[in-house]
């Protein structure tokens, strides 16, 4: 499988915490994203990272990229209760722009 | 939000039956993915469109097929359907931008087969 797999599967901390979720994957990718779901419902785009990249950052939030150890790690500092969510990393490998999702870290932030 | 939508919200269908799932485009995007995301598990890639041609496509039976319209909105087609096709159904739009792609999720239609 050419899956990309979430480690922790299940986190919780207190809200101020920083947590960090983190990804690994198996092939060459053009690029990986980081998405928060809710409960069941869509999926929002928190960020991407290119593969020539190594980190980004946007508001509370961290990634990084390392494509020798084809891993990724998610940071999102200073933790709320809103962050409460399942967090999915999703590799783009393929040429027709097609996402490999991992099955998730489930991040509880307790108030 | 992501101004795609999708409809319906939730549908109940019996083993065998057919279902159509509808999906409506971020405004400019020109591309549609879906995706089924079995409970507990992420998102699997059923197949994309782009300018109205399929153009790449997960590992589903045939009996998943889909549709893209000149206005970019999408339809899936599940016929025959199973009990293992109960999952949530998800869209994604997006425009080819050169390996930094970002995919807009809808909400999603809850599918449940009894």
């Amino acid at each position: 499988s050419q899956q990309g797999e979430e480690d922790p599967q299940a986190l919780s901390i207190q809200e101020g915490e920083n947590a960090t979720m983190n990804c690994s994957y198996k092939t060459s990718i053009n690029n990986l994203q980081w998405y928060r779901q809710n409960s069941g419902r869509g999926l929002v785009h928190l960020i991407l990272i290119r593969s020539n990249e190594r980190e980004k950052h946007s508001g509370r939030l961290r990634v990084t990229l390392d494509t020798s150890k084809k891993s990724s790690s998610l940071l999102i500092t200073a933790s709320r209760a809103a962050d409460t969510a399942s967090y999915f990393c999703a590799t783009d490998f393929s040429s027709a722009r097609q996402l490999t999702f991992g099955s998730g870290t489930q991040l509880t932030v307790l108030p | 939000e992501t101004g795609v939508t999708q409809s319906p919200t939730h549908l109940i269908k019996t083993r065998g039956q057919q279902v159509t799932l509808r999906c409506s485009s971020q405004s400019g995007h020109n591309t549609v993915s879906w995706y089924q995301q079995a409970l507990g598990q992420g998102p699997q890639f059923i197949f994309q469109y782009y300018r109205e041609e399929e153009n790449g496509r997960g590992n589903f039976p045939p009996r998943f097929s889909g549709l893209q319209f000149p206005n970019y909105s999408s339809e899936l087609n599940v016929n025959a359907l199973e009990l293992d096709d109960s999952a949530l159904y998800l869209c994604a739009s997006s425009v080819p931008q050169g390996g930094k792609d970002t995919q807009y999720f809808g909400p999603g239609t809850r599918l449940t087969v009894l």
